[in-house]
């Protein structure tokens, strides 16, 4: 069995503050695909990263970085300088190779919801 | 972008009346999933199509339907809506053909409310 576990429901800051997300990811599968996703108040799912379990490099574009432990079974999502902008939904996900029993279909955390304040 | 549209965006209905939720593609993409969003509980699989004429149970099955006989168009069908399927249906397609290895793009959304 899969599962993602987002553990902050609800995370407010003030702009500029860093913060980071947290995503645990449980399956037995050694060959896996770990993703990111952003829905902002607009409602829309919009793809932010994926990563692979054999890459365990850390990911940076921006102002956002992803840090993948493998140790830890952790899929961490940090903004830099956050913005009001950056304030949404996250939802972290998971597929592996023993999700053909359910269409190769990405396994959902429950989502953490940010909001960035000026 | 790929290309996919959801109809109606929304829709209030009463219970025990039929729906369909239609989801179509442009990218000729071979897999496509619909999803319901609710509070607390995050996106869950409801059904989900690799073909044409070929479509599978998700997690949240009951009380749904699905057809795909064209490539491009996915429909979710609630056979007779109850207050408990009042969600946010997404549907998805999968980019590439190496299974479990690409990322999902979403259509909008479609909102249901059943009264």
């Amino acid at each position: 069995a899969q599962k993602v576990t987002q553990a902050q429901t609800e995370i407010s800051v003030v702009e500029k503050e860093d913060v980071t997300l947290d995503c645990v990811y449980e399956t037995r599968d050694t060959t896996y695909y770990l993703f990111w996703y952003k829905q902002p108040p607009s409602g829309e799912l919009v793809f932010l990263i994926r990563r692979n379990s054999f890459d365990e490099q850390n990911e940076i574009s921006g102002r956002y970085s992803w840090n993948f432990q493998k140790s830890t079974s952790s899929f961490n999502f940090t903004i830099t300088a956050s913005q009001v902008v950056d304030s949404a939904v996250y939802f972290c996900a998971l597929s592996a190779t023993s999700n053909s029993n359910s269409g190769y279909a990405l396994n959902f955390g429950k989502g953490t919801s940010l909001l960035v304040t000026p | 972008d790929a290309g996919i549209t959801q109809s109606p965006r929304h829709k209030v209905t009463e219970t025990g009346t039929p729906v369909t939720l239609r989801c179509h593609q442009t990218e000729n993409h071979r897999y496509m999933y619909w999803y319901r969003q609710d509070p607390g509980h995050g996106l869950r699989l409801i059904h989900y199509s690799y073909g044409v004429k070929d479509t599978d149970k998700g997690e949240v099955s009951d009380g749904y339907s699905v057809s795909r006989s064209k490539t491009e168009d996915f429909l979710l069908t609630l056979e007779s809506a109850t207050s408990s399927q009042t969600s946010v249906y997404f549907c998805a397609t999968r980019v590439g053909e190496a299974g479990y290895t690409g990322e999902l793009f979403f259509g909008e959304g479609s909102r249901l409310t059943v009264l």
